[in-house]
């Protein structure tokens, strides 16, 4: 089983839908959970983190953690073509203090409109 | 804002080549890291460095070594290059604290021909 999956994509969703990603992790000891964004031929780029148990709004995106159940997943409520991109699932395991992440694979979403 | 510089954008060199990527961050933050991003593979870890001259081997550590002999610099060596190390290598850089994340460089595309 890989350290942490992602939903197999692509997603496609028209425009001003919910988008719903999704991630499940193997290590129980994981701190920290990060959700970026990367465009086409660009780097990544942090969306939001979160680390405690629950919901954690910023604007249109919501990150959701449970971490009874192992899953982080990512909300994107009105979905625009701007949204298209891959986005990435990141978690910081336990017993590092170095910032170490390990990455899920991506889910390509695109954004009809 | 945090910046994370890469030497070059586009990189082309022949089979049997020793490859240089440098990477340059400005926010004196202690940990540095390289990836390899393929598709369908998502961001593979090749090393990190959490300090002047000290580095560990991510999950894919052959064929390449590292370089950190200054804290704002970690160096990507391809000693004797070959096609399949042909990939987006991407810098980054964080303080690694428990929710600190990871910044970017922009990301360099290697061809190896």
């Amino acid at each position: 089983q890989k350290e942490v999956e992602q939903n197999s994509g692509p997603l496609s969703v028209p425009e001003g839908a919910i988008a719903s990603l999704n991630c499940t992790y193997s290590d129980r000891g994981s701190q920290s959970f990060f959700w970026y964004r990367q465009y086409s031929g660009k780097s990544p780029e942090l969306i939001m983190f979160i680390y405690s148990n629950g919901d954690k709004e910023d604007g249109r995106f919501t990150a959701q953690l449970n971490k009874a159940s192992q899953y982080v997943s990512l909300l994107i409520r009105d979905s625009q073509p701007s949204d298209s991109a891959t986005y990435l699932c990141a978690i910081l395991t336990g017993g590092t203090s170095y910032g170490k992440l390990t990455f899920g694979q991506g889910t390509i979403l695109t954004v009809h409109p | 804002d945090v910046k994370v510089t890469q030497s070059s954008r586009y990189l082309v060199k022949r089979t049997g080549e020793k490859v240089f990527l440098e990477c340059v961050q400005d926010m004196d933050h202690e940990n540095m890291f390289w990836y390899r991003q393929d598709p369908g593979l998502g961001l593979r870890l090749i090393y990190f460095s959490y300090d002047v001259k000290m580095k560990e081997k991510g999950d894919i550590p052959e064929g390449y070594s590292v370089s950190r002999e200054k804290k704002e610099r970690f160096s990507l060596i391809l000693e004797s290059a070959s096609t399949n190390q042909t990939s987006m290598y991407l810098c980054a850089s964080t303080r690694g604290l428990g929710t600190d994340t990871q910044y970017f460089g922009p990301g360099t595309r290697l061809t190896v021909l």
